[in-house]
């Protein structure tokens, strides 16, 4: 399966300010996804980040908060802008490979995103 | 009300039990479903992953999927220490745009020495 650097590990910031988060992963992938996983709460998908394209968003996220770059098949960016301290969370980025085969579904290590 | 309910524990139960961890859900349309594991501050991994109805085993891990009831179930035999971990249950259909997974909450499981 693919191997996925996510970066930073984790970050404080001030509200206000916006952070990016890079994805990284080893082979070309299909699919790349931007999950937010909440303190003791359940994944929730933020996007797909489509190559190419824009990115395709959930109910509830937007691209002006979200803005998603994906230049190409091994890289996408999550930006959290004028953060607040409700959007300290968990960012895990997610990639899927062709045939949507569950054992395409691989997960980074997560941002540890602090808001103060 | 969730599209996957799990019940978030923590679930603590000593070394060598069996541990039952479960989802029930309400889309009829979900056809896959998966169990994660998620270590403290590690990204979830996949542990098993069913299609429809039915069980499968891998070692000492029960995938379980009643699509009857509309439930599915982990079981964890002689458990150890390494683990705990969170547990995230998992399901698609597959056949919606971007092939999105639902997840459950996640149960905390601790086994002790």
């Amino acid at each position: 399966s693919a191997v996925i650097s996510q970066k930073p590990s984790r970050d404080i910031c001030q509200r206000g300010t916006s952070l990016t988060i890079q994805c990284q992963v080893d082979s070309q992938v299909t699919m790349m996804f931007w999950y937010r996983q909440q303190p003791g709460q359940s994944l929730t998908l933020i996007a797909t980040a489509n190559q190419g394209s824009e990115a395709t968003y959930e109910s509830g996220f937007v691209i002006d908060k979200f803005p998603i770059s994906r230049p190409n098949l091994t890289f996408s960016t999550l930006t959290v802008s004028n953060m607040s301290p409700e959007d300290s969370s968990i960012y895990l980025c997610s990639v899927g490979t062709e045939g949507a085969s569950v054992y395409g579904y691989t997960f980074g290590s997560g941002t540890r995103l602090t808001v103060v | 009300q969730k599209e996957v309910e799990q019940d978030p524990g923590p679930l603590s139960v000593p070394e060598g039990a069996i541990v039952s961890l479960n989802c029930t859900y309400s889309n009829s349309a979900f056809q896959y479903f998966m169990w994660y594991r998620q270590y403290s501050r590690k990204g979830p991994e996949l542990l098993m992953y069913t299609y429809s109805s039915g069980n499968k085993e891998d070692g000492r891990f029960t995938a379980q999927v009643d699509k009857s009831s509309k439930y599915i179930s982990l079981f964890i035999r002689d458990s150890q220490p390494s683990d705990s971990a969170t547990y995230l249950c998992a399901m698609s259909d597959f056949n919606n745009a971007g092939n999105m997974l639902t997840f459950g909450g996640g149960t905390r499981l601790m086994v002790k020495p």
